[in-house]
């Protein structure tokens, strides 16, 4: 299965401090994403980072990528209260079918 | 860019009653459609995808079933509930005009089989 798991399940950070996330894979993708969902919401993608890049940035957000690991980072800078949800990764290979890992739950902390 | 609707937004059912979920797309046209269940505190199991109007592709053998009448709305159904179909239920699009892959998803729909 390509399905990526993140690491850790859950983290706790107080506003201001960074957070980072992890996920790790198994076969060769083409491409990885990294989605947020509310509690109780629909999810909303963040970022997608294809096989063949190393590093993506959107605001705050930075994503990498070690295909030699299979393994991506989610670095939230400068975390606010608002970044408080859940992170999703989601592996595509072939079918280009995302398949989603379990998530990793951020608090933020005021 | 595209906007998915979903209804109803909670749903309580006794087992072995029928379910009829809705999902419509707006803001775009031939989107690919998904189905996804999610458990509590579990990531997104897909069900069903389609590629167009009348193609659906099952994911995973259950009791239930999913229907594309138009281009733009995506049904998911069953006969009969089982308390095991409890969950939230998320229906998405592939971003055509983005990257291969990336969708957008729907507000979700919580289900209670009781």
């Amino acid at each position: 299965s390509q399905q990526g798991e993140e690491d850790p399940q859950a983290l706790s950070i107080q506003e201001g401090e960074n957070a980072t996330m992890n996920c790790s894979y198994k076969t060769s993708i083409n491409n990885l994403q990294w989605y947020r969902q509310n509690s109780g919401r629909g999810l909303v993608h963040l970022i997608l980072i294809r096989s063949n890049e190393r590093e993506k940035h959107s605001g705050r957000l930075r994503v990498t990528l070690d295909t030699s690991k299979k393994s991506s980072s989610l670095l939230i800078t400068a975390s606010r209260a608002a970044d408080t949800a859940s992170y999703f990764c989601a592996t595509s290979g072939g079918s280009y079918i995302p398949t989603f890992g379990r998530g990793t739950s951020l608090i933020v902390h005021p | 860019s595209q906007t998915i609707h979903q209804w109803p937004a909670t749903l309580v059912q006794p087992v072995g009653s029928p379910l009829s979920l809705e999902c419509t797309v707006e803001g775009t046209s031939n989107p690919n459609l998904y189905w996804y269940r999610q458990a509590a505190g579990r990531g997104l199991q897909l069900l069903f995808y389609s590629v167009g109007i009348g193609q659906i592709s099952s994911e995973v053998p259950q009791n239930l079933s999913a229907s594309r009448p138009q281009d733009r709305q995506f049904i998911l159904s069953s006969k009969k509930l089982l308390l095991s179909d409890s969950g939230f239920y998320l229906c998405a699009s592939e971003a055509l005009a983005g990257e291969v892959g990336e969708q957008y998803f729907g507000p979700g729909t919580r289900l209670t089989v009781t």
